[in-house]
């Protein structure tokens, strides 16, 4: 059974980097027929892709968080991670990680989300 | 971007009734080289991660309840639930996967009347 689930530090201050892992069993990550997708969702809000990982390393990420994205992953521990630079509080949401079917497809598996606040 | 436009904001339909929920693409996601629509629909409950529950705009996840379907092609696609049951109080997201960035619907809220 495909499971996701996210970690991290809960509490991010202003300015610094948000840093997150999101564990993966039941498949692994360097399978050739997913892409690993950061999502996130402001509280009480919509639902904004931030970007994926492919098992290659290739990337690709929304312009709209202008340079400020890394995802990469750890096959090892089949794992992958987002970094998140430069924070404010409009960064503060719930940080989903998931899987979707090729680099254009829908996320069939999500993990349960890790809130992030933005706070001094 | 491709900007996805639900309506309506919220909807309240009886037990047992019909409800149906629309989404608008600014642009097409019919990809003409296998004439399919890059469209899926989501379900998020109460504290929880959304749920897959259509694909291809008209495709049923498995394990999703055939009183949900999906409809539509190009720009125009409806999300439509048969018969309303308790559980399915939630909010739904259409999203298209057409193109990178991958973009959602502001989200329905459909409640019980």
């Amino acid at each position: 059974q495909v499971q996701l689930q996210e970690s991290g530090p809960g509490l991010v201050k202003p300015s610094e980097t948000l840093s997150l892992t999101c564990t993966v069993s039941g498949v692994s990550v360097s399978s050739g027929s997913f892409y690993w997708t950061w999502i996130r969702q402001p509280p009480g809000k919509g639902l904004e892709w931030i970007g994926h990982v492919y098992f290659t390393g290739s990337t690709d990420y929304n312009p709209s968080l202008k340079g400020r994205v890394t995802i990469s992953l750890d096959t090892s521990n089949n794992q992958f991670s987002l970094k998140l630079s430069s924070v404010t509080a409009a960064d503060t949401a719930i940080y989903y990680c998931a899987r979707n079917k090729g680099r254009s497809g829908f996320f069939d598996y999500w993990g349960q989300g890790t809130l992030v606040t933005v706070s001094s | 971007d491709i900007v996805m436009t639900q309506s309506p904001d919220s909807l309240a339909v009886s037990l047992g009734e019909r409800a149906t929920i629309n989404c608008k693409s600014s642009q097409s996601v019919l990809y003409r080289s296998d004439n399919k629509n890059y469209l899926a629909w989501y379900q998020q409950k109460l504290g929880q991660p959304p749920k897959l529950l259509i694909y291809w705009a008209s495709t049923r996840e498995s394990g999703v309840p055939d009183r949900f379907s999906g409809s539509g092609s190009g720009t125009h696609f409806t999300l439509t639930i048969s018969s309303l049951q308790a559980e399915d109080v939630a909010v739904y997201y259409c999203q298209q996967y057409y193109s990178t960035p991958q973009t959602f619907g502001q989200g329905t809220k459909l409640e019980i009347k």
